[in-house]
């Protein structure tokens, strides 16, 4: 149990598909964010939400929207997806805090496969 | 702009031996350093960090990394491997300094094995 749980583990879904991921840590975070996984590749971060306010995002594609209501709760809405963009979806949290030493936790991932 | 670089893919140790996973920096500033395990079909779990201070830092499992800043390296180290270490490892850095400073950079990770 790490304090971050992602829903759903696994999703198949076609190219014309609209689904969500959804996030929700128990660790009293203000910050939460959005990486993806993919084979071969380094860690890429998607998104970062710092107090429910999204104070970045990395040259994401709009297929991708995220959404996040509260600070315990974080969605990656996915629409019109690609091939290639499957991947494992990671969440994370942390204590957004000035000097940034702050320590980011992951959640299980959820396993995505566009088809 | 941060980097770090994983130089191996793969280390394999047999059990009861020392193992050292490595990782080397770039950043602007003074850098911030993680080291992250993920297990098969599991998310990233925290291991240790670098802040500031001792450069030796003890984190989870046993686990060590040895801060050095004139090689700008961060090794991940345990004395004695067990079988269950067997994992993918991945070190992390952030620069204070840089224009994204919230970003975690991520090395493209290092697999281990421990072989009994």
């Amino acid at each position: 149990e790490t304090g971050v749980t992602q829903t759903p583990r696994h999703l198949v879904m076609g190219m014309t598909n609209k689904k969500s991921l959804k996030c929700e840590q128990h660790l009293g975070h203000n910050a939460m964010y959005w990486y993806k996984q993919s084979a071969k590749k380094p860690l890429e971060l998607m998104f970062v939400y710092s107090l429910e306010e999204r104070v970045e995002n990395n040259s994401v594609p709009s297929r991708f929207s995220p959404e996040c209501p509260n600070s315990s709760h974080l969605f990656l809405h996915l629409h019109t997806l690609q091939p290639e963009d499957s991947a494992l979806y990671l969440c994370a949290s942390s204590q957004d805090k000035s000097g940034l030493t702050n320590t980011i936790y992951f959640g299980e991932g959820s396993w995505l496969t566009v088809v | 702009a941060q980097s770090v670089a994983q130089p191996e893919d793969q280390v394999n140790v047999a059990e009861g031996n020392p193992l050292t996973v490595k990782c080397t920096y770039s950043v602007s500033g003074n850098p911030y350093l993680f080291w992250y395990v993920q297990y098969p079909n599991r998310g990233l779990q925290f291991l240790l960090k670098y802040i500031t201070g001792d450069n030796l830092v003890k984190g989870s499992y046993g686990f060590e990394a040895e801060f050095n800043k004139s090689q700008t390296s961060f090794h991940l180290k345990k004395p004695s491997a067990l079988v269950s270490d067997s994992a993918l490892y991945f070190c992390a850095v952030r620069d204070i300094l840089s224009g994204s400073a919230r970003q975690l950079t991520f090395g493209s990770g290092t697999q281990l094995t421990v072989l009994p």
